[in-house]
């Protein structure tokens, strides 16, 4: 079945960083492209970055680019989101997703449940 | 960067109902072009992507189509499963969602 799971979330204090896992089973994962978006409670969904399907290209929203770096590990089916410098404003369910090939391309067509991460001091 | 604007941000409907959700772009915009589907407490779920086309398994209710800058979402007659928010998602060299709808029982 294919499935996606992330972990990691938890309270983090500003300035601080975190690290988020993503694992990706049922699928060939190395042959998707694989994003970040992530939905503060009760609002809406904002795309955070992307990285190609053998991680050579990546891409950063504005709002978080320079704390923010993807990677993965296909050989361990995982992908990740290290953020630096967290703020209040980043307290929100972080969902990784994969985006479709071919005709489903530019779309997101699995996603994890989500991984709660809270800035607080 | 393109803005989508999402109309209605809430929608109060029957079952049977046939409703109509829309998605303004702010420049042109390619065919790049999703929609979304989340219960709450849930991930969002695949509905239609590349403007029209349903994702498998959806049901046949679903439609979606584009008019210039317009991307309309159209359920046909609603049912009870149907009821959560709904989101727009497009890709023109940067990611954007729309601010969501949410489709409430009468």
């Amino acid at each position: 079945q294919v499935h996606l799971a992330e972990s990691g979330g938890g309270v983090v204090q500003p300035g601080r960083s975190l690290q988020l896992s993503c694992a990706a089973s049922g699928f060939t994962f190395g042959t998707f492209s694989m994003h970040w978006v992530r939905q503060v409670p009760g609002k809406g969904l904002q795309w955070i970055t992307s990285i190609s399907f053998d991680g050579t290209i990546t891409d950063y929203a504005d709002s978080v680019k320079g704390r923010v770096t993807v990677s993965r590990d296909n050989s361990k089916h995982t992908l990740y989101l290290h953020m630096t410098r967290v703020r209040l404003e980043d307290t929100a369910v972080y969902h990784c997703a994969r985006e479709g090939r071919t005709t489903h391309l530019r779309s997101f067509d699995l996603w994890g449940p989500g991984t709660m991460v809270t800035v607080s001091s | 960067d393109i803005q989508m604007t999402q109309s209605p941000s809430t929608l109060s409907a029957s079952v049977g109902d046939s409703l109509t959700i829309t998605c303004r772009a702010s420049q042109t915009v390619n065919r790049w072009l999703a929609w979304y589907q989340q219960k709450r407490g849930t991930a969002p779920k695949l509905l239609i992507y590349k403007v029209s086309i349903l994702e498998s398994g959806v049901p046949s209710r679903f439609s979606g189509s584009v008019s210039g800058t317009e991307f309309t979402l159209t359920i046909s007659s609603l049912q009870p499963d149907d009821f959560g928010t709904y989101y727009c998602q497009q890709y023109n060299g940067d990611w954007t969602f729309g601010q969501g709808t949410k489709v409430e029982i009468k």
